[in-house]
């Protein structure tokens, strides 16, 4: 246990309904990532934060997306109209300010769009 | 794109040294060299970073070259346990994965 934690840990969903995940960080870090892996794939990023500040978007956030960390603790992923395409691991990760701090990683929330 | 290559694939037999290579020729002056692994259906784990000098620590040791175009990963008595996809990235902060390598322990 990393100490990052993720709500659902699986979700099964029809095509076309919104998903939203929580992800609570390690209380003390101020920076929140979130990344997408699909089977057999190496995570790919989405998107951070900085507190409650977003500071870089992937392309792979379409507008489908949308990511929030409202008073900079947890943050929240949703998916608006879900594909098929969207079935994947959810992944968010925590670490201390910019530079050389270490990320750590939750144990994701799988999606699984029907 | 991942600026590292690593092997596809590696085994090891439990009770050796695993010795993970990364080439990273284009790693910039303030990147550093992160190692992940990741056991099957679950999130990945941090395991040792390092910037030029060579880093241990209770998991594994970090060997980076003097020109730091190349790494190596060196688990120093690997068990069943560590079979699992590992990960070398050069990052200042958002992790840009690869394909990593996979490791098989075997008995």
């Amino acid at each position: 246990d990393t100490g990052v934690s993720q709500d659902p840990r699986h979700k099964i969903t029809k095509r076309g309904q919104n998903v939203t995940f929580r992800c609570d960080p390690i209380s003390e870090h101020n920076r929140l990532y979130w990344y997408r892996q699909t089977l057999g794939q190496g995570p790919e990023f989405l998107t951070y934060f900085q507190n409650e500040a977003q500071l870089e978007k992937s392309r792979l956030l379409s507008d489908r997306f949308s990511a929030e960390r409202p008073k900079g603790s947890f943050s929240t992923l949703e998916i608006q109209r879900t594909e098929q395409g969207d079935s994947a691991m959810y992944l968010c990760a925590s670490s201390r300010e910019e530079g050389n701090y270490e990320q750590y990683f939750g144990p994701g929330t799988r999606l699984t769009v029907t | 794109d991942a600026k590292t290559t690593q092997p596809t694939s590696m085994d090891c037999a439990e009770g050796r040294a695993a010795n993970l290579p990364c080439n990273h020729s284009t790693i910039s002056g303030n990147e550093y060299v992160y190692w992940y692994r990741q056991i099957h259906s679950q999130g990945p784990q941090y395991i040792i970073h390092g910037l030029k000098n060579n880093e241990t620590n209770e998991m594994a040791s970090l060997i980076i070259t003097e020109d730091r175009k190349s790494s190596t990963l060196i688990l120093p008595h690997a068990t069943l346990r560590d079979t699992a996809v590992y990960y070398c990235i050069v990052s200042y902060n958002k992790l840009i994965f690869g394909a990593g390598t996979r490791l098989a322990v075997h008995p």
